[in-house]
């Protein structure tokens, strides 16, 4: 799998936008980048995937620049509960996920 | 919202003894995954399962693991001698599909093992 960079901590002021990024910069055609988030040593939780195209749901949007180097997570409107550890991780499959260190997002009040 | 459940969320237990950690997957998947975290290190894939059979393993994951579905709900983790460095929070997770998957899945609250 290919590896991701991602920020050690970052924090986020209640209600604004979270704009997680991550890089890969080898990642390859067939690969996938995933998100998920883990609270608080809570199992992690999907949120969101995409190969090529920019995603959205419920939760979250997925960016992906066209040469699908980097991409950017964005919480829309974020919320104290939304405060946890993001993993961003590039993998063909989500067989066999590897997981890195990730980002921990702080949202303030 | 239907959700994966562990059991036990805690087990303390002697180095040198078999512990069982059991898990029961979302009721219309198929296919089975455990992961563990120790304490302040990195998510971790143990094993997929799929079939009544192990798909994919890890380095991490060796004879002393085994995994096992014995009736149409339960998946369990056997771990035959535990070691100190056994101790972590093991997480399961289960999903639709298993090959070419590129989807989701879904992982329960943990059980945390501490050999002691």
């Amino acid at each position: 799998d290919a590896k991701t960079t991602q920020p050690t901590s970052m924090d986020c002021a209640e209600g604004r936008a979270a704009n997680l990024p991550c890089n890969h910069s080898t990642i390859s055609g067939n690969e996938y980048v995933y998100w998920y988030r883990q609270i608080h040593s809570q199992g992690p939780q999907y949120i969101i995937h995409g190969l090529k195209n920019n995603e959205t749901n419920e939760m979250a949007s997925l960016i992906i620049t066209e040469d699908r180097k980097s991409s950017t997570l964005i919480l829309p409107h974020a919320t104290l509960r939304d405060t946890a550890v993001y993993y961003c991780i590039v993998a063909g499959s989500a067989r066999q996920l590897t997981f890195g260190s990730g980002t921990q997002l702080t949202v303030l009040p | 919202e239907p959700e994966v459940t562990q059991t036990p969320s805690h087990q303390v237990t002697q180095m040198g003894q078999e512990v069982i950690l059991r898990c029961v997957p979302i009721s219309n998947h198929l296919y089975f995954y455990w992961y563990r975290q120790i304490l302040g290190q990195k998510v971790e894939f143990l094993v997929s399962f799929y079939n009544n059979e192990i798909s994919e393993k890890s380095e991490i994951f060796d004879d002393q693991f085994s995994v096992e579905r014995p009736d149409g709900s339960n998946f369990t983790l056997k771990i035959r001698s535990t070691k100190l460095e056994d101790s972590a929070m093991y997480f399961c997770a289960s999903s639709e599909r298993l090959a070419g998957f590129t989807g989701e899945l879904f992982f329960g609250e943990g059980s945390r093992l501490t050999v002691l």
